[in-house]
């Protein structure tokens, strides 16, 4: 079945480091979303991004959709980026939308 | 705006019992969505609506689960009749982009349902 596959599953840093968060999918898709569902379990959208790169402060995202995969990197880490990061792809062929297993970030003060 | 709204926070019931859960999207969105996370399963799309007809329901899991929207400022989800294993948040999202290209998906708080 279709595969939506996010590394590391768990990252553990100091506050002020930089990282970087990846999301392979195994088919075609036309759209891309990172999320980020904080300790009190409400899930914010960080990026839409089917293809290109963008930023939003310290966060920033890549998507590179010939090659399937997606990077979400995050500059001088602060506590309040702790949380879940999920991507969510929507396949080309049927319009699913499968979320990836997220990778869990603790921000150490 | 106060953003989607769901309730209620929080649900324990008895198995057998039936289940309501209740959102109200974000004004001016034509798309809602009803996911479902879990430990095992992690975040799974159950349903979605685009102006208040639902589009694609195959990830409801069977047919205990039933979602209405009566118009666009409301939907609910159903369950009947509730087991231990529906034990999970229930997420409600909204957005105002067109499908598939459906922009950024604003997330409700959530409803956490035990079932005992």
């Amino acid at each position: 079945g279709i595969q939506v596959e996010q590394s590391p599953p768990d990252l553990i840093l100091q506050e002020g480091a930089n990282s970087t968060l990846r999301c392979n999918f195994s088919d075609s898709v036309n759209n891309l979303q990172w999320f980020h569902q904080n300790p009190w379990g409400q899930l914010i959208n960080l990026f839409y991004i089917p293809s290109g790169t963008k930023q939003n402060g310290r966060l920033s995202a890549t998507t590179v959709a010939t090659e399937r995969y997606s990077l979400l990197y995050i500059s001088s880490s602060q506590t309040t980026d702790s949380g879940v990061y999920f991507c969510a792809v929507v396949l080309n062929r049927d319009d699913k939308i499968i979320f990836g297993k997220g990778t869990r970030l603790h921000i150490l003060p | 705006d106060a953003g989607v709204i769901q309730s209620p926070r929080h649900e324990v019931t008895e198995m057998g019992q039936e289940v309501t859960l209740r959102c109200k999207p974000i004004s001016g969105h034509d798309y809602l969505f009803w996911y479902r996370q879990t430990m095992m399963r992690g975040l799974e799309l159950l349903i979605y609506f685009n102006n208040n007809v639902p589009i694609d329901d195959s990830g409801m899991p069977e047919d205990r689960f039933s979602a209405k929207m009566p118009n666009a400022s409301f939907s609910t989800l159903k369950i009947q009749p509730s087991e231990p294993r529906d034990s999970a948040v229930y997420f409600c999202a909204s957005s105002d982009g067109s499908y598939p290209s459906y922009n950024e998906q604003f997330f409700g708080p959530g409803t956490r349902l035990t079932v005992l």
